[in-house]
């Protein structure tokens, strides 16, 4: 099934340790984004890549970064990572394809900051 | 700008109950609408979508009719069950602008007891 993988599911970090979250996706979507997700809340865009183009957030910290080494990858890196950066992240794709412009979300990352 | 105004929870019902969540938003353009379900330790899973006015999305025996004059997307159920118990987050993506960023509502919690 195509689907969007996120790994690893569960990471554990020292605060201020460079951390490193990947995705993938086999849906061939050209769009992809990262979000955080704190308690429930709704999720909060971070960046977003249209094909090699990155978009960022005007309100996302420096700290965050993203690399998009080709179609199928996008990496989420935390420089340093601090205590208010423990979250769910997720990974979405998207096509400009389709209809709808519908967003396939993978199962997230659990971000725990010790 | 875009936004998305949801029912604030939690909603606790028995089973079997009648679910209603309601849902409006305000977009220029012609958006397409959303509701996307989010399991405890999960990603966001897409629900139902409508693309154009009058559409009705439907899965799982849930259904939510897209209502241009009303600007509502309100999500039903005829008969929730336990395995229902989930946050529920309507959203639209303004596909007349020229970006394809989801704009959410702030979620519902719904608790079906048995």
């Amino acid at each position: 099934d195509a689907m969007v993988i996120q790994n690893p599911r569960y990471q554990v970090t020292q605060f201020g340790k460079p951390v490193t979250l990947s995705c993938s996706q086999t849906l061939n979507h050209n769009v992809m984004y990262w979000y955080q997700q704190k308690s429930s809340q709704a999720p909060k865009l971070l960046f977003h890549y249209y094909d090699k183009d990155f978009n960022n957030e005007a309100d996302t910290p420096d700290n965050f970064q993203s690399r998009r080494p080709n179609t199928s990858f996008c990496f989420l890196d935390i420089r340093s990572p601090g205590l208010g950066d423990a979250a769910m992240y997720l990974c979405a794709t998207s096509s400009d394809r389709g209809s709808g412009y519908e967003q396939y979300f993978g199962p997230g990352t659990r971000l725990t900051v010790t | 700008g875009d936004s998305v105004t949801q029912m604030e929870g939690p909603v606790t019902l028995s089973e079997e109950a009648f679910l209603t969540i309601n849902c409006t938003y305000t977009a220029t353009g012609y958006p397409s609408l959303f509701w996307y379900v989010q399991y405890p330790g999960e990603g966001l899973q897409l629900l139902l979508k409508a693309t154009k006015a009058d559409d009705k999305g439907s899965n799982k025996g849930f259904e939510a009719t897209y209502r241009k004059e009303t600007t509502s997307f309100h999500l039903e159920k005829g008969s929730v069950q336990v395995s229902d118990s989930a946050v529920y987050f309507c959203a639209l993506v303004n596909s007349g602008g020229s970006n394809y960023k989801l704009t959410f509502g702030k979620g519902t919690l719904l608790t079906v007891n048995p």
